[in-house]
């Protein structure tokens, strides 16, 4: 079975700081992929970065970043240069290989907000 | 279309009643999958469509959730006798296959059961 962890249930950042969502995950599985999704108050899930297993190289798509330490299950988001426009509910997610686990698991989220 | 479509964005029913859903992935998308999200937690996976075929139904909670895809586009979802722990958000997504990093979601069906 596989899980993911989010252990914030809310942040704080102030504009233009950087910030850390952090997320642990477990699987058995040998090739998974690993996701981070944004989801404002209007509801969309909104896909930011994705990570592989086997990449060797943190992923990163303009202001986020994926910390990746395999060793520890670790998938952590970074954002920076934080916008008010980042104030929502973020969401880490893995798909494994096998079985069930084809399908996206998603952790409880956390609900970060931007502060003027 | 440009993004998955799901009607109706919300939906209001009494205890008991029968309902459908509808998602239109994306065209060209194989792989559909359907999610109920409760209020304050993450998606919770119900059940995944490879083409026409329900390729892994493992998360549907009971005998009253079924879903077909029978041309291998549009899906439905429908739900018998509902009941208030039925209230969710129920959300779409669509990819180009199994595997891979695209998925997109769909902006979801609000349902509450009164």
């Amino acid at each position: 079975a596989q899980k993911i962890t989010q252990t914030q249930p809310g942040m704080f950042v102030q504009e233009k700081e950087a910030v850390t969502l952090d997320c642990t995950y477990d699987t058995s599985d040998q090739s998974y992929g690993l996701f981070w999704y944004k989801q404002p108050s209007s509801g969309e899930m909104i896909f930011l970065i994705y990570q592989g297993s086997y990449d060797e190289q943190n992923a990163t798509e303009g202001r986020y970043s994926l910390n990746f330490q395999k060793a520890r299950k670790s998938a952590n988001l970074v954002i920076s240069a934080s916008q008010l426009g980042d104030s929502a509910m973020y969401f880490c997610a893995m798909r494994g290989s096998s079985g069930s686990a084809r399908q996206l698991t998603f952790g409880s989220g956390t609900q970060l907000t931007v502060l003027p | 279309g440009a993004g998955v479509s799901q009607t109706p964005s919300n939906k209001v029913t009494e205890k008991g009643k029968y309902v459908e859903l509808r998602c239109d992935p994306i065209s060209g998308h194989t792989a559909l999958y359907w999610y109920r999200q409760s209020l304050g937690q993450g998606p919770e996976f119900l059940i995944y469509f490879q083409g026409t075929g329900a390729a892994d139904d493992s998360g549907l909670p009971n005998d009253r959730f079924f879903a077909v895809r029978p041309e291998g586009s549009v899906s439905t979802l429908k739900i018998q006798r509902t009941e208030r722990g039925d209230s969710a958000v129920y959300l779409c997504a669509s990819s180009p296959g199994p595997q891979g990093s695209g998925y997109t979601f769909g902006s979801g069906t609000r349902l509450t059961v009164v």
